[in-house]
């Protein structure tokens, strides 16, 4: 069964910084590009970086440009979001998912507050 | 970036009716690259549709998708109640960023 299980969330001030994790697990992890998506409370979905199978290619909304950084380590089969200057706008929950574009498999998502 | 329209925002049918579902973008869509998901209160998004058409692995044949260009459409041919939800199109063209629109809730 494919699961993937983000961590890491929570509530950081403005301008403060936090890392999100994804385990996956139950598919070939580096045999896939994977994504970040985003939902702010009440809101719609957006998307917010991916990732080549090896890491080489990496692409992110434009508002998150600079700020975000999207890792992947494929011997631990784990996905990572680093986040820096954080701002009120970036709190939501943060999906990991698998594919390039179109996800075919999400996380639960993890809840990401920026406030002081 | 393209961004994408959805119609009507809320959609309030009963079990057995038809849902007809719009999307509009504000340019043509490359390479029939357009999908639709559903999401359910407290749940993540689940992936229906691809490729316009395309059903995703589990997704029984009463959704299909449809349209080219910049007009889209998912159609659910007999609601089951289940099918009550929030479906947001999404378009992912030949680069980032791979936008969404706003959502249609299907409600009672």
């Amino acid at each position: 069964e494919v699961q993937l299980v983000e961590s890491g969330g929570g509530l950081v001030q403005p301008g403060g910084s936090l890392r999100l994790s994804c385990a996956a697990s139950g598919f070939t992890f580096s045999n896939y590009w994977m994504s970040w998506v985003r939902q702010a409370p009440g809101k719609g979905l957006e998307w917010v970086a991916n990732i080549k199978e090896d890491g080489s290619e990496k692409s992110y909304v434009d508002s998150v440009k600079g700020r975000f950084t999207i890792s992947r380590d494929n011997a631990k089969n784990s996905l990572s979001l680093q986040m820096n200057s954080l701002r009120a706008e970036d709190s939501a929950v943060y999906y990991c998912a698998r594919g390039h574009s179109a996800p075919d498999c999400w996380g639960q998502g993890t809840l990401v507050t920026v406030s002081s | 970036e393209i961004v994408l329209t959805q119609s009507p925002g809320t959609l309030s049918l009963s079990p057995g009716e038809r849902a007809t579902l719009s999307c509009r973008a504000s340019q043509s869509i490359s390479s029939n690259f357009f999908a639709w998901y559903q999401q359910k209160p407290g749940q993540a998004p689940r992936l229906l549709m691809y490729d316009i058409s395309t059903r995703a692995t589990g997704i029984p044949d009463r959704f299909s998708g449809s349209g080219s260009g910049t007009d889209f459409t998912l159609t659910i041919s007999r609601l089951e109640p289940e099918d009550f939800a929030v479906y947001y199109c999404q378009q992912y063209g030949t680069s980032p960023p791979f936008t969404f629109g706003p959502g249609t809730k299907v409600d009672i």
